[in-house]
C-alpha cells in the first residue's frame, strides 16, 4: 500500500509556481521521499528525491518539513508541458524494496 | 530519453497466446523492475531483479514470469493471455538497490483480442 496521501487534482496557471503537497505522516527515519510524474501514457519520469534536507535540481525543488511528515514539490514556472500525474513515493533503499505508486495528483496547467 | 529500452512498443495478440516483453536497462544499472498499468489504473509493481536474481515480487500472476540475463537485460513472459491482461507494461532500472532513482522505459502496450 502507498504510504502517501496526495490531492487527486490541482490546477495551476501557466508561468506560475505549482506547489504539489504530499502527506507521509508515517514515514520512517531512513525512508526517502521521491517524486515522479507521468505524462499521458508515457513512462514515469524521475523528478527529484530527498531525505530531510530541501533539494533542488533543474526540474523542481523539494521542500520537506522538519518533522518529515509532509513535503511539497515546487515547479517554479509551470508550463503546459508540465501537465501530468505527479506521484509522491516514500521508499527505503533496502534489499528488495520497490517504488509503490499511489493514485498521485493530476496537475493541469492552464493557459 | 531515460536510457531504458523496451521492445516491442506495441503488441497485439489473441487470448490464450504467450508473449515476451524485453527490457534493456541503462548502461551500468543492475536492478530491473517491471510494472503493469491497466487502462485508467495505477502502476502496479510486478517483480524486481538485481544482478540476475529475483529480489522482490508484487502482484504478479502465476501465468507471468520474468528473468534477468547475465548481460542484465530482462524479459517478462506472459502466457495464457486473457483480455484483462491488456495494459501498458513498464520496465525501470536503477544502479543499486539503495536510495538511487529508477528510470523508466516508454513501455510496451499489450492488446489482447
Amino acid at each position: 500500500d502507498a504510504k502517501t496521501t496526495q490531492p487527486p487534482s490541482m490546477d495551476c496557471a501557466e508561468g506560475r509556481a505549482a506547489n504539489l503537497p504530499c502527506n507521509h505522516s508515517t514515514i520512517s527515519g531512513n525512508e526517502y521521499v521521491y517524486w515522479y510524474r507521468q505524462i499521458h501514457s508515457q513512462g514515469p519520469q524521475y523528478i527529484i528525491h530527498g531525505l530531510k534536507n530541501n533539494e533542488t535540481n533543474e526540474m523542481a525543488s523539494l521542500i520537506i518539513t522538519e518533522d518529515r511528515k509532509s513535503s511539497t514539490l515546487i515547479l517554479p514556472h509551470a508550463t503546459l508541458r508540465d501537465t501530468a500525474v505527479y506521484y509522491c513515493i516514500v521508499r527505503v533503499g533496502n534489499y528488495g524494496q520497490n517504488f509503490v505508486f499511489g493514485p498521485g495528483t493530476r496537475l493541469s496547467v492552464l493557459p | 530519453d531515460s536510457g531504458v529500452t523496451q521492445t516491442p512498443k506495441h503488441l497485439i495478440t489473441a487470448t490464450g497466446q504467450r508473449v515476451t516483453l524485453r527490457c534493456s536497462p541503462r548502461s551500468g544499472d543492475l536492478s530491473v523492475y517491471w510494472y503493469q498499468q491497466s487502462l485508467d489504473q495505477g502502476l502496479q509493481f510486478l517483480i524486481q531483479y538485481y544482478n540476475g536474481e529475483e529480489r522482490a515480487k508484487g502482484n504478479i500472476l502465476e501465468r507471468f514470469s520474468a528473468q534477468q540475463f547475465p548481460d542484465l537485460h530482462s524479459e517478462l513472459n506472459l502466457s495464457s493471455l486473457e483480455l484483462g491482461d491488456s495494459a501498458l507494461y513498464f520496465c525501470a532500472s536503477s544502479l543499486l538497490q539503495g536510495n538511487t532513482e529508477a528510470f523508466f522505459g516508454q513501455g510496451t502496450r499489450l492488446t489482447v483480442v
